[in-house]
């Protein structure tokens, strides 16, 4: 079942750079997206969300971008700092009725100092 | 700022025995939830919780599992007879409201740290 899907298992980018992470999806009832940044041994974190009614939601650093015509989303770090090292999961849910989230494969974002 | 803590932080059992995880939700949420991940795997929903009851579950969710809100803060996850496939990271979520309302309304799933269990 790969509903969401992150193409790209690790990426490397110098620090001060922009990070773009990608992430698809299929089922076309999504219409709720979310971004979690996870360390070894430590649940997910939150990092930024957004609905379908919107293209773009904006958080300091942390930018998603979502093209529903093409089922993919987004998500931009800039600048890039070392503490962004970590996996990265995109995530997405129904929301009438269905509070499951279902996630990605994750990918591994290195800051390169 | 309120957090998920989960209990214990590594368990090892035997096959065939009986565990119980734990988690304390953030206080004002409303709805639960548990995930797993099995190492090297994505993160997989297990089932869902609101108002005493299940509201959803997997099919990773079967006769072996059950959910519990023994008294206001704590809410467990059992695993009967466990299994060495079993082993893997659980993590525990809650969220102020459900994921309803149509796509104006939204709201976000914060996780526990999670419990790694080990089965031999």
């Amino acid at each position: 079942d790969q509903q969401v899907k992150q193409n790209s298992p690790s990426l490397s980018v110098q620090e001060g750079r922009i990070s773009i992470l990608n992430c698809d999806y299929t089922n076309s009832m999504f219409d709720y997206f979310l971004w979690y940044k996870k360390y070894p041994a430590e649940g997910p974190t939150f990092l930024i969300s957004i609905s379908s009614i919107k293209d773009k939601n904006e958080d300091g650093r942390f930018t998603v971008f979502l093209n529903k015509s093409a089922k993919h989303l987004s998500l931009h770090i800039v600048p890039s700092q070392p503490g962004d090292s970590a996996v990265y999961f995109c995530a997405a849910s129904v929301t009438f009725g269905n509070e499951k989230l279902t996630f990605g494969t994750g990918t591994r974002l290195t800051i390169i100092p | 700022e309120p957090e998920v803590t989960q209990t214990p932080s590594h368990q090892v059992t035997q096959m065939g025995q009986e565990v119980i995880l734990r988690c304390v939700p953030i206080s004002n949420h409303l709805y639960f939830y548990w995930y797993r991940q099995i190492l090297g795997q994505k993160v997989e929903f297990l089932v869902s919780f609101y108002n005493n009851e299940i509201s959803e579950k997997s099919e990773i969710f079967d006769d072996q599992f059950s959910v519990e809100r023994p008294d206001g803060s704590n809410f467990t996850l059992k695993i009967r007879s466990t299994k060495l496939e079993d082993s893997a990271m659980y993590f525990c979520a809650s969220s102020e409201r459900r994921l309803a309302g149509g796509p104006m309304s939204g709201d976000t799933q914060y996780f526990g740290p999670g419990t790694r269990l080990t089965v031999l």
